[in-house]
């Protein structure tokens, strides 16, 4: 157990919706990532927030919206789907302080399947 | 622009038998971070090794080791005596040393089965 939470673990819902995605990162952690992964694009990042402010963006579609709460947790939410945003969303933890770049510790991903 | 390629896309051996998993990366800085991550059948990533561009030396955890060569710019994972729970997707990663470069772009992983 990474001590990464995440819910749903499985979301299913239609082309033209909205979902929301959650992510609690490990404790002492200040910085959540958002990756994606899918068979033709493999594992991408999308975007990272360190203590509440946006970091990093990726190649994340602007359908795509991420945000991190006071309390650190993190929230992805997508919208318009498309069939092609099938896929596994993973968020990922890290300390996120200092000169080096901290290992990541990775929740257990949420499988959004889109009809 | 940093890469990750991982040439081997799937490799079996028989369960006792060493095997090598192939990272090749590319980066323009100085500094920079390697990893590497297990995707077994239930999906979680789960981290085995990080590495900074400044150290060279191997590293072994038990039956794992990995190889770090600047000069061929690889970053090898060696599984000693491996075991059928060593099956799994095996992903190599790099991230770039800055404030908001930490993000790891991922090879596109290699499937490793391990047969009974």
């Amino acid at each position: 157990d990474s001590g990464v939470t995440q819910t749903p673990k499985h979301l299913i819902t239609a082309t033209g919706q909205r979902v929301t995605l959650r992510c609690s990162p490990r404790s002492g952690d200040l910085s959540v990532y958002w990756y994606q992964q899918s068979l033709d694009q493999g594992l991408q990042f999308l975007i990272q927030y360190y203590n509440g402010e946006e970091r990093a963006k990726g190649n994340i579609l602007e359908r795509f919206s991420a945000q991190q709460f006071p309390d650190l947790h993190s929230e992805l939410n997508l919208s318009s789907l498309e069939l092609g945003d099938s896929a596994l969303y993973f968020c990922a933890s890290s300390v996120g302080q200092g000169q080096t770049n901290n290992e990541q510790f990775f929740g257990p991903g949420t499988r959004l399947t889109v009809l | 622009a940093q890469k990750v390629t991982q040439a081997q896309t799937e490799i079996s051996v028989v369960e006792k038998e060493d095997v090598t998993l192939d990272c090749v990366y590319e980066t323009r800085d100085t500094t920079y971070y390697l990893f590497w991550y297990k995707q077994p059948p239930s999906g979680e990533l789960v981290f085995l090794i990080r590495r900074n561009s400044f150290d060279e030396q191997n590293e072994i955890s038990g039956r794992y080791s990995w190889n770090f060569q600047k000069s061929t710019s690889s970053f090898n994972f060696t599984i000693t005596a491996s075991q059928v729970v060593d099956s799994a997707v095996y992903f190599c990663a790099l991230s770039e040393a800055g404030f908001g470069n930490e993000k790891l772009t991922f090879g596109t992983g290699t499937r490793l089965t391990i047969i009974p």
